[in-house]
C-alpha cells in the first residue's frame, strides 16, 4: 500500500520562474494538505483540499501561491515568480477524512531551491 | 493552539532511555497530546497521542500528569535510527492545521 508520493524530490528554480510541486494521496485518501517547512522551523499549514475544492487556505501567502486537487491527477501547488525566500521544504500529508492530529500521512516532501 | 515549550536538543547514546518533556501550560480542555517523528529528507511520522495519564504503543510511552500543563515522550533503548526531531503538539483532536513547533533534536551515539 504506497503511502504519500511526492515528486519531485528536489527542485531548483532561478528567481522568477514558476515551480510546480505534485502530490499523490494514499489510496483512498480525498483530503490532502501541504505544509511549508523554512530552514530550521517547524512545518507551517498552507492549505486543505478536497476533490476540486479548497476547504482551507488560510496559510496561503496571499500572491503567487496557488493550490488545486482536480478530479483526477495529483494535488498540485503552484509557485510563481519565484524568490529566494521561496526556498523550502514543501510536505503534503493526506487523510481519508477531514483528518486531524492523528490521521494526516505525510509524504517525503519537495525541496525547492530557488537560486 | 496551545503554545509549547520544548528542549531544542538532547544527546544520548544506544541502549538509553531518552525523556523529552513538552510544556504546555495553557493547554485547553478538548486538546490532546501529539508526538511526530520526522527523519531527515522524510515528512513528519505519528507516533503517539494521549489526553491523560499514561499512553503506550509499540514505540513510545506518553506520559501526562493530572494538571496537563505537561508531557514527558519516553524512548524506551533507543537505537542509532532513532535519531530524529521530536515534535510535540497541541490542540483539537479534530483541528487539521497541524503546528509545528522547532521540535527537539535527539541525536543518538554509538
Amino acid at each position: 500500500n504506497a503511502g504519500v508520493m511526492q515528486n519531485p524530490r528536489h527542485l531548483v528554480r532561478r528567481r522568477g520562474q514558476e515551480a510546480r510541486l505534485r502530490c499523490s494521496p494514499m489510496k483512498g485518501h480525498s483530503h490532502v494538505y501541504w505544509y511549508r517547512q523554512l530552514p530550521e522551523e517547524g512545518l507551517k499549514f498552507m492549505v486543505y483540499l478536497q476533490k476540486e475544492n479548497i476547504i482551507d487556505e488560510s496559510g496561503m501567502p496571499k500572491e503567487r501561491f496557488s493550490a488545486e486537487f482536480p478530479k483526477e491527477g495529483p494535488s498540485i501547488l503552484r509557485i510563481q515568480q519565484v524568490v529566494r525566500g521561496d526556498s523550502a521544504a514543501y510536505f503534503c500529508a493526506s487523510s481519508p477524512d477531514s483528518g486531524g492530529q492523528e490521521t494526516q500521512y505525510f509524504g517525503p516532501g519537495t525541496r525547492l531551491l530557488v537560486l | 493552539l496551545a503554545k509549547t515549550t520544548q528542549p531544542i536538543s538532547m544527546d544520548s547514546y544506544e541502549g538509553q532511555e531518552v525523556n523529552i518533556t513538552c510544556s504546555h501550560n495553557n493547554i485547553a480542555t478538548n486538546d490532546y497530546i501529539t508526538w511526530y517523528q520526522q527523519f531527515p529528507s522524510q515528512g513528519p511520522r505519528f507516533i503517539i497521542q494521549g489526553y491523560k495519564t499514561k499512553v503506550t504503543n509499540e514505540v513510545a510511552s506518553l506520559f501526562i500528569p493530572a494538571d496537563r500543563k505537561s508531557s514527558t515522550l519516553s524512548l524506551p533503548r533507543v537505537s542509532l535510527s532513532d535519531t530524529a526531531v521530536y515534535y510535540c503538539l497541541v490542540g483539537d483532536i479534530r483541528d487539521y492545521k497541524l503546528s509545528f513547533g522547532a521540535g527537539t533534536t535527539v541525536t543518538v551515539r554509538a
